[in-house]
């Protein structure tokens, strides 16, 4: 699977939109990008993947740059309950298994 | 359930026993994960199970640790002979797991906090 570089951490005005970029430069054409965030004692979450294309859903945005090496991951208005340690995942076709690594730990501020 | 369900939620033992960690995932889900976190860290990946092809098990750590997946559903994780490095936050996942590549995402349980005095 690809390796992910994601900064260790940033900070976010509540309100604001939180940019968290995500560099996977050796990602082959058939494997996912994938975002999963942790809450301070809680499980992983889930919150969206994509191919290609730019993705949305209810929790946040993807953008995935045409030649697929980044992607960023928005949330259009932090709140709080957003400061979470936030993981870029590439995933392989043949696999469902996710490999996490260190995240980027987001802290949104009042 | 709704969710993935990990049972007990603490479990202290002491160094040396056996203990048997439990997960439920959703009901349908045909790929279950364990995962496991120590303190401050990141998430190591243990075993996975998908159907019925054999499991995954490039993560367990060591030949004390083993899990099973009864009837596609249940899975319990065990770990023999605990050491205090074991202590950690064991993670159960699920999901429908991966369709022409695309994948699901996962659902996490809540954990299982393993302390080994």
């Amino acid at each position: 699977d690809a390796k992910t570089t994601q900064p260790t951490s940033m900070d976010c005005a509540e309100g604001r939109a939180a940019n968290l970029p995500c560099n996977h430069s050796t990602i082959s054409g058939n494997e996912y990008v994938y975002w999963y965030r942790q809450i301070h004692s809680q499980g992983p979450q889930y919150i969206i993947h994509g191919l290609k294309n730019n993705e949305t859903n209810e929790m946040a945005s993807l953008i995935i740059t045409e030649d697929r090496k980044s992607s960023t991951l928005i949330l259009p208005h932090a709140t709080l309950r957003d400061t979470a340690v936030y993981y870029c995942i590439v995933r392989g076709y043949n696999t469902d298994k996710l490999i996490f690594g260190t995240g980027t730990r987001l802290q949104v501020f009042p | 359930g709704a969710g993935v369900s990990q049972s007990p939620s603490n479990k202290v033992t002491e160094k040396g026993k056996d203990v048997e960690l439990r997960c439920d995932p959703i009901s349908g889900h045909t790929a279950l994960y364990w995962y496991r976190q120590s303190l401050g860290q990141g998430l190591e990946f243990l075993i996975y199970f998908q159907g019925n092809s054999a499991p995954d098990k490039s993560g367990l750590p060591s030949d004390r640790f083993s899990a099973e997946r009864t009837g596609g559903s249940v899975s319990t994780l065990t770990i023999q002979r605990t050491q205090q490095e074991d202590s950690a936050v064991y993670l159960c996942a699920s999901s429908l797991g991966s369709e022409r590549g695309r994948g699901y995402g996962y659902t996490f349980g809540s954990g299982t906090r393993l302390t080994v005095v």
